[in-house]
């Protein structure tokens, strides 16, 4: 089936220490998300791909970078976490040109603690 | 983007017919009016999504009225498994593609 896929599901990292989410996805959309989602609190979006654009939400903070080096594949990375930054954090993707354009697919959600 | 207000949490019992209504204000002429679920430590998924009057699925329905100031989700006899938090998201899709800015949600508890 295709499917958005989030690797490692859990992500333990310590305080300051870089670390990489990934997001790879199998329906060929051309939209890609990245949300954070703090315990009890809603989904908080971060950044997204349109195709090759990246646009950045004007609250997230610049320890917070993205790259999506093809398609199929969009990263998270976090240059120095901060205990403030263990959350789960979602993947999302969207076919802008599609009959669903107006649904995002999200994945599982890969869930970071920091030490 | 308009700013969505729902309840934070509703109770039910199996069987029992759920409705829980969002108000949304300030809502655009070209804003629609989308619902996702959300069980623990899963991603949203999308639910429902109109314009105005009614929508159904498989799933829900989804009522908007005319001045579409507010909607109404409503889940038919609903189950355990529907125990989760429901958002209620407003924006504009005429571009071809959507952001979501999520609400605070409301988290519905089916009792046995």
């Amino acid at each position: 089936d295709a499917m958005v896929i989030q690797n490692p599901r859990y992500q333990v990292t310590q305080f300051g220490k870089p670390v990489t989410l990934s997001c790879s996805q199998t329906l060929n959309h051309n939209v890609m998300y990245w949300y954070q989602q703090k315990s009890s609190q809603a989904p908080k979006l971060l950044f997204h791909y349109y195709d090759k654009d990246f646009n950045n939400e004007a609250d997230t903070p610049d320890n917070f970078q993205s790259r999506r080096p093809n398609t199929s594949f969009c990263f998270l990375d976090i240059r120095s976490p901060g205990l403030g930054d263990a959350a789960m954090y979602l993947c999302a993707t969207t076919d802008s040109g599609g009959p669903n354009y107006n649904e995002q697919f999200f994945g599982p959600g890969t869930r970071l603690t920091v030490l | 983007l308009a700013k969505t207000t729902q309840p934070i949490s509703m109770d039910s019992y199996e069987g029992q017919e759920v409705n829980i209504t969002c108000s949304h204000n300030n809502i655009a002429t070209n804003d629609y009016i989308t619902w996702y679920q959300q069980f623990p430590s899963q991603g949203p998924r999308f639910i429902i999504q109109g314009y105005k009057t009614k929508v159904t699925n498989e799933v829900a329905s989804l009522f908007i009225p005319a001045d579409r100031k507010s909607s109404t989700l409503s889940l038919p006899r609903v189950s355990l498994s529907d125990t989760a938090v429901y958002y209620c998201l407003v924006g504009d899709i005429s571009g071809g593609y959507n952001k979501l800015i999520f609400g605070a949600g409301t988290r519905l508890a089916v009792h046995p």
